[in-house]
């Protein structure tokens, strides 16, 4: 099986700090994601990634930054945390797209 | 741009009793289309897919599904819930051939009363 590792389960972070959150996928997928997960607004998509070095936004990208320097891995990046982040952070890979996504157990942050 | 809609934002039923939630979705043609659960602070595990073919699909864990064009709709059935069902379920929809992006409905937490 496919296993898709997020590098920290819980995280507390103080505002303003650089944060990242890291995601290993062990199956040689082309394409992952990066989800937060909010009560009642389900899973947004922050970034995703088609290719190492290639990154495109998604629909809530605005404080966030990405990095693919290699296939299996992708970071997700705070610049400078704030409260407004304290959420749940999902990754996931995936190939081929009909074959749906791999998730990550998931990282909970807190910012402080 | 597809959306996916899950209008039952939580759900309770008793052990034994049959399930069926509802998820509805937007696209111009016949998506892919998705049902994962979620345990408490727990990634989402894949239940079952559609993208062609039968339009009754059989998942994992005895859940079922069913793509109805007509109805633009994708629900999610089990005939006998169990009290580990209890958890919430979203349902995801991909546009063919538009990249690999899904979008997820915003989930249904289902309760089981013993």
């Amino acid at each position: 099986d496919v296993k898709v590792t997020q590098s920290s389960r819980y995280l507390v972070k103080r505002t303003g700090e650089k944060v990242f959150l890291e995601c290993v996928q062990d199956m040689d997928h082309e394409n992952m994601f990066w989800y937060r997960q909010d009560p009642g607004l389900g899973l947004r998509l922050i970034y995703f990634s088609y290719d190492v070095k290639m990154k495109e936004k998604g629909d809530i990208p605005e404080g966030y930054s990405v990095s693919r320097e290699k296939k299996e891995r992708f970071s997700l990046i705070l610049e400078s945390a704030s409260t407004n982040q304290t959420s749940m952070y999902l990754c996931a890979s995936s190939f081929p797209q009909e074959e749906g996504y791999t998730f990550g157990s998931g990282t909970r942050l807190t910012v402080v | 741009a597809q959306s996916v809609t899950q209008p039952d934002i939580h759900i309770t039923v008793s052990e034994g009793a049959s399930l069926e939630l509802r998820c509805n979705y937007s696209y111009g043609a016949t998506p892919y289309l998705f049902w994962y659960v979620q345990s408490p602070g727990q990634g989402l595990q894949l239940l079952l897919k559609y993208f062609s073919g039968d339009t009754l699909v059989q998942g994992i864990k005895g859940f079922e599904a069913e793509f109805k064009r007509s109805q633009s709709s994708f629900n999610l059935r089990k005939p006998s819930v169990h009290w580990s069902d209890a958890a919430e379920y979203f349902c995801a929809v991909g546009a063919p051939g538009g990249g690999n992006k899904l979008t997820f409905g915003t989930g249904t937490q289902l309760k089981v009363e013993l």
